[in-house]
Order: C-alpha cells, then sequence, then structure tokens
C-alpha cells in the first residue's frame, strides 16, 4: 500500500534562513506526482509545489525547491529566505492513477513557524 | 474569481442530527472531492466524483453521503450514523495539468457536535 509519512511535526526557521521539510513514501508504482500544499492559518490548503516522478530535475517555484531522490522514495522541501508568512502547516501528498482514478495520499503534515 | 465556495464556515450539530455542508465550484472542473482533517492526521478521502452524477466512496465513508446533480455543486451529508462527526471538512476539485491533477481547496467547514 502506498503511504506518505512526513516524520516532522513541527519545524521552526528564523526569518530569512533556510528551512528543509522531509517527506518519504512508498509504492511500487513507477508512475506518479508527489505535491507539496501549504494550509496556512486561514485553513484554505495552497499548492506550493509538484514533481513528476519521471522527471530528474527537481522541481523549483521561487523560494520552494524539492530534492526528489526517487530510489531512495524521498522528496522534501527546501525554503530558502524564510519569510512571515510561510509559517503554515504543509502537507507532502503523493498522486497515483488506479483504475483511470486519481488517488492521493497525504502525509499528516509539518508545522512550520518562522520566527522573527 | 474562480473558487471553490464551501459553507457554513463554523456548524454546530447535536448528536442524532443530520447536517449538509456545501460545496459550489465555478471552475468548471469536472472532478470534485471531500476530505475529512483531524488534529494530527493527513487529509482523509471521504468521498470523490468524477463527473456529474457518479460517485464513489473514499476510505472513511461511512456515516457520510453525497450528491452530484451539478457540475457546480457536490454537497456532503454528514448523518448521524457518523459516529465521531466533529472535525474539518474539505472540499476539492481538481484538473488535469500535464497530466497531473492539481486540487484546488475550498476554505474548509468546522463541524462540532455538541
Amino acid at each position: 500500500a502506498q503511504t506518505v509519512t512526513q516524520s516532522q511535526p513541527e519545524m521552526s526557521v528564523q526569518e530569512a534562513e533556510t528551512v528543509t521539510l522531509s517527506c518519504t513514501y512508498d509504492t511500487s508504482e513507477s508512475d506518479y506526482y508527489l505535491f507539496w500544499y501549504k494550509q496556512p492559518p486561514s485553513r484554505q490548503m495552497i499548492l506550493v509545489i509538484r514533481q513528476e516522478a519521471y522527471k530528474q530535475q527537481n522541481a523549483t517555484e521561487n523560494r520552494f525547491s524539492v530534492n526528489f531522490q526517487k530510489a531512495a522514495k524521498s522528496f522534501s522541501l527546501k525554503i530558502s529566505d524564510s519569510q512571515l508568512g510561510d509559517a503554515a502547516m504543509y502537507f507532502c501528498a503523493y498522486l497515483f492513477t488506479t483504475s483511470g482514478t486519481y488517488k492521493y495520499i497525504f502525509g499528516t503534515g509539518t508545522r512550520l513557524k518562522v520566527l522573527a | 474569481d474562480g473558487g471553490i465556495t464551501q459553507s457554513p464556515k463554523y456548524l454546530f450539530r447535536k448528536e442524532g442530527q443530520n447536517v449538509t455542508l456545501s460545496c459550489e465550484q465555478n471552475l468548471n472542473h469536472d472532478a470534485m472531492y471531500w476530505y475529512r482533517q483531524d488534529p494530527g492526521q493527513g487529509l482523509r478521502l471521504i468521498y470523490y466524483s468524477q463527473i456529474v452524477n457518479d460517485f464513489q466512496k473514499g476510505d472513511i465513508a461511512e456515516g457520510y453521503s453525497v450528491s452530484r446533480e451539478k457540475k457546480e455543486s457536490f454537497p456532503l451529508t454528514v448523518t448521524s450514523a457518523q459516529k465521531n462527526p466533529t472535525a474539518f471538512y474539505l472540499c476539492a476539485s481538481s484538473i488535469s495539468v500535464s497530466g497531473a491533477n492539481v486540487l484546488t481547496f475550498g476554505a474548509g467547514s468546522r463541524l462540532t457536535v455538541l
């Protein structure tokens, strides 16, 4: 069965510093997608970044980048130049297709605190 | 602006009552989803619908029901059979982007059973 593990329930980072959030997953599939979603205090989930498993190049979106290690089944999120607005819950998610249906598996989340 | 509207934002229910959470989207997305979020747990799928008049059970469908009579609307009913309904409920819709089904979420509904 596919699983997603976020081993860090909470992380803290100083403003303007860099922080890395960890995510590992388990799958026997070769074709899938990985995502990081952000849930700020407003609780509306927002897509941060996505990675296609067939792409070796790590995805980047402005200050957000990932370190995708397919063989190790690891998908960490790096936030550079952290800002107060980055404080949120971050969820790692794995997407695969089964019987023509898309299915998401979410991790339990990492709460990121940004210290001024 | 396009998006997903969930209502009500907060809802209180007495034990034994059914309640319906509304979810409306104007994104023209075909697929819609309901997730439940509890503290310390990831999002868990309750029901999903890929097209109008069709829906499937997710991982925790017991005690819930849905309908999909219109593309824009996917209401969730929390029935009295749901043993622990106090939770945060998120509705989402999706569209395929370069083969990836990217979710767009509503702002959520917080249900509290008194």
